[in-house]
């Protein structure tokens, strides 16, 4: 069964610091991983995507990919009150149907 | 600009009632999805179509059903609502190709007393 772990916190890091946030997949043949920040009540949004080993940076954003080691990760430098949200990561091994983990809640305090 | 919408926003209904939600996108995407959301699940998929006339059935699908007459629209039934899919429902759509990232509607909220 394809599974995409992600620690659900939540992850507590002052205003200005970098958070990370980090999931495994099981999947050795996931194509494509995505992040996505949920606000409570609202629906996911993507923020990112990453298919390639290595970093790719958005603005505050950064993902990670190894491939090797199953393993992304999402950075935010530079953490705002406003990027208080859960964020799902997910892994899609080309049948268009991505494994969505649970989420990791972040909170960003002043 | 393309976007995916969901109507009702909000639902109740009693126990027994058929409901149908609607989602519509204008992304002209071939792939749509409807997930279910509650706390300590997650998102769970309930039934995908890639494309028109495809349905495929997801990991929750029983007592649910969809139908995709055109790219755009692809409706959710729930035949005989129970209290056991009071949820919050969300519908998605994705590109066919290298990435498929997926884009999700704003969601209903539906309520079976």
């Amino acid at each position: 069964q394809k599974e995409v772990e992600q620690n659900s916190g939540p992850l507590s890091v002052p205003e200005g610091a970098i958070a990370s946030l980090n999931c495994t997949y099981s999947d050795r043949g996931s194509q494509s991983f995505f992040w996505y920040r949920q606000y409570s009540g609202k629906s996911p949004e993507l923020i990112m995507f990453i298919y390639s080993n290595g970093d790719k940076e958005d603005g505050r954003f950064t993902a990670q990919l190894n491939k090797a080691s199953q393993y992304v990760s999402l950075l935010i430098r530079d953490s705002q009150p406003s990027d208080s949200a859960t964020y799902l990561c997910a892994a899609s091994g080309g049948s268009y149907i991505p494994t969505f983990g649970r989420g990791t809640s972040l909170i960003v305090h002043p | 600009d393309a976007e995916i919408t969901q109507s009702p926003r909000h639902k109740i209904t009693e126990t027994g009632r058929q409901v149908t939600l609607a989602c519509h996108q204008t992304w002209n995407h071939n792939n749509m999805f409807w997930y279910r959301q509650d706390l300590g699940h997650g998102l769970r998929l309930i039934h995908y179509s890639y494309g028109v006339q495809d349905t495929n059935k997801g990991e929750v699908s029983d007592g649910y059903s969809v139908s995709r007459s055109n790219t755009e629209d692809l409706p959710l039934t729930l035949e005989s609502a129970a209290s056991s899919q009071t949820s919050v429902y969300f519908c998605a759509s994705s590109p066919t190709g290298l990435v498929d990232e997926q884009y999700f509607g704003p969601g209903t909220r539906l309520t079976v007393t």
